[in-house]
């Protein structure tokens, strides 16, 4: 069965650098999003992105954060200037067409700050 | 505004046992998407149940079952039987339709941790 992949599994930065984190969707799934969980605690919207731009983004998602799609598959997530409240567990999610469709999550990265 | 609340953040049981969780739900909306997500000890999100605002039938599905309430937002989820391989934290997450522009939002509740001692 196809799955939504994310790597890296675990990335540690210095406060202040810039990470990446990327992820493949299922083919044709036409809407992606970011949560995030931090640890312990509830998992959090961050980003709906569909038709290439972003639909809906939350309080978390400021101005560090970024997100794009630039060769039609990879969906990569990019924080610019890393904050130590940052580390947490980022999840990829993707979905079909139906609004009411699940969404199929990745593993997960998980991002330490230090 | 939506928001889910899982009163329970752990719950113990020894295997066999059935185990009820609990979920509270909150939306303005009337057309709404209700799920179940399990996530285990190696930190991925598995989908397991979904169920529809205007439908109340409730079902089962292997050891799974729900019970779905709109006269008091509750969409509660048993597992029959309880199996080590059961333990892991499940989240209920909500989505609602009018917010078609953004896909399908979830908003999590906080989780309940089971833990199923052989």
């Amino acid at each position: 069965e196809p799955e939504v992949t994310q790597t890296p599994s675990h990335q540690v930065t210095q406060m202040g650098q810039e990470v990446i984190l990327r992820c493949v969707p299922i083919s044709n799934h036409l809407y992606f999003y970011w949560y995030r969980q931090i640890l312990g605690q509830k998992v959090e919207f961050l980003v709906s992105f569909y038709n290439n731009e972003i639909s809906e983004k939350s309080e978390i998602f400021d101005d560090q954060f970024s997100v794009e799609r630039p060769d039609g598959s990879n969906f990569t997530l990019k924080i610019r200037s890393t904050k130590l409240e940052d580390s947490a567990m980022y999840f990829c999610a993707g979905q079909w067409s139906s609004y009411n469709s699940p969404l199929h999550f990745g593993n997960g990265t998980r991002l330490t700050v230090t | 505004a939506q928001k889910v609340t899982q009163a329970q953040t752990e719950i113990s049981v020894v295997e066999k046992e059935d185990v009820t969780l609990d979920c509270v739900y909150e939306t303005r909306d009337t057309t709404y998407y209700l799920f179940w997500y399990k996530q285990p000890p190696s930190g991925e999100l598995v989908f397991l149940i979904r169920r529809n605002s205007f439908d109340e039938q409730n079902e089962i599905s292997g050891r799974y079952s729900w019970n779905f309430q709109k006269s008091t937002s509750s969409f509660n989820f048993t597992i029959t039987a309880s199996q080590v391989v059961d333990s892991a934290v499940y989240f209920c997450a909500l989505s609602e339709a009018s917010n078609k522009a953004a896909g399908n939002k979830l908003t999590f509740g906080g989780g309940t941790r089971v833990l199923v001692k052989p």
